[in-house]
């Protein structure tokens, strides 16, 4: 498809268990972006790739929250020894990058709930 | 510190009404303004933008104009449709910065 992807679309886990959610962006697009939605609430930012390099993880809320992008095309959101409130929507997006302010193209989401 | 504020939901409006969202922001620099829809089931996305003081954005019928010197961009449309009902989000990007900020989204039920 022509969109951003992301898979799972719907996960649960256990408290303690450790989840990894997938992202694949636009093909060519340079930047990706992953953003945490609670409920009720608007994206927040978590971290940002240009190509393979991470230039910019200062959302991610703790030491258990890890992405890469090792190839500098899919990018995996790994959270190890989930807490209840890690639960929300995990929402990927991808922009052509080599411009500042490229619009961002979002993935449907993974919606995360933590038992 | 960055952020935005939006106008609380739900709005609910009958079909032909005249729609406003209010949408203030604080931001260091210069940013560029995005509005965001996200309809009943799908994922964002973008409705328009603005990437300069006093430029307007458009698109499906909805406007939007950078105003700088009330650091606003209200959303509006003259005639709201059933299908528009979705959740409106107002954001930017700070100049030479690449992460949305996002407001909390605002609620928008449209009847017949």
């Amino acid at each position: 498809g022509a969109g951003v992807s992301q898979s799972p679309r719907y996960k649960v886990a256990k408290r303690g268990q450790d989840v990894a959610l997938r992202c694949d962006p636009i093909s060519g697009h340079v930047s990706l972006f992953w953003y945490q939605q609670a409920l009720g609430q608007g994206p927040e930012f978590l971290t940002y790739f240009q190509n393979e390099a991470q230039l910019d993880k200062s959302g991610l809320p703790s030491d258990r929250f890890f992405a890469e992008r090792p190839e500098g095309s899919v990018s995996t959101l790994k959270i190890q020894r989930t807490q209840q409130e890690d639960s929300a929507v995990y929402l990927c997006a991808s922009s052509r990058g080599g411009e500042v302010n490229q619009p961002q193209h979002f993935g449907d989401g993974t919606r995360l709930s933590i038992l | 510190g960055d952020s935005v504020t939006q106008m609380e939901g739900p709005v609910t409006l009958s079909e032909e009404a005249f729609l406003t969202i209010n949408c203030t922001y604080t931001a260091t620099g210069y940013p560029s303004l995005f509005w965001y829809v996200q309809y009943p089931g799908e994922g964002l996305q973008l409705l328009l933008k603005a990437t300069k003081a006093d430029d307007k954005g458009s698109n499906k019928g909805f406007e939007a104009t950078y105003r700088k010197e009330t650091t606003s961009f209200h959303l509006e449309k003259g005639s709201v449709q059933v299908s528009d009902s979705a959740v409106y989000f107002c954001a930017f990007v700070t100049g030479g910065g690449n992460k949305l900020t996002f407001g909390t989204g605002t609620q928008l039920k449209v009847e017949l």
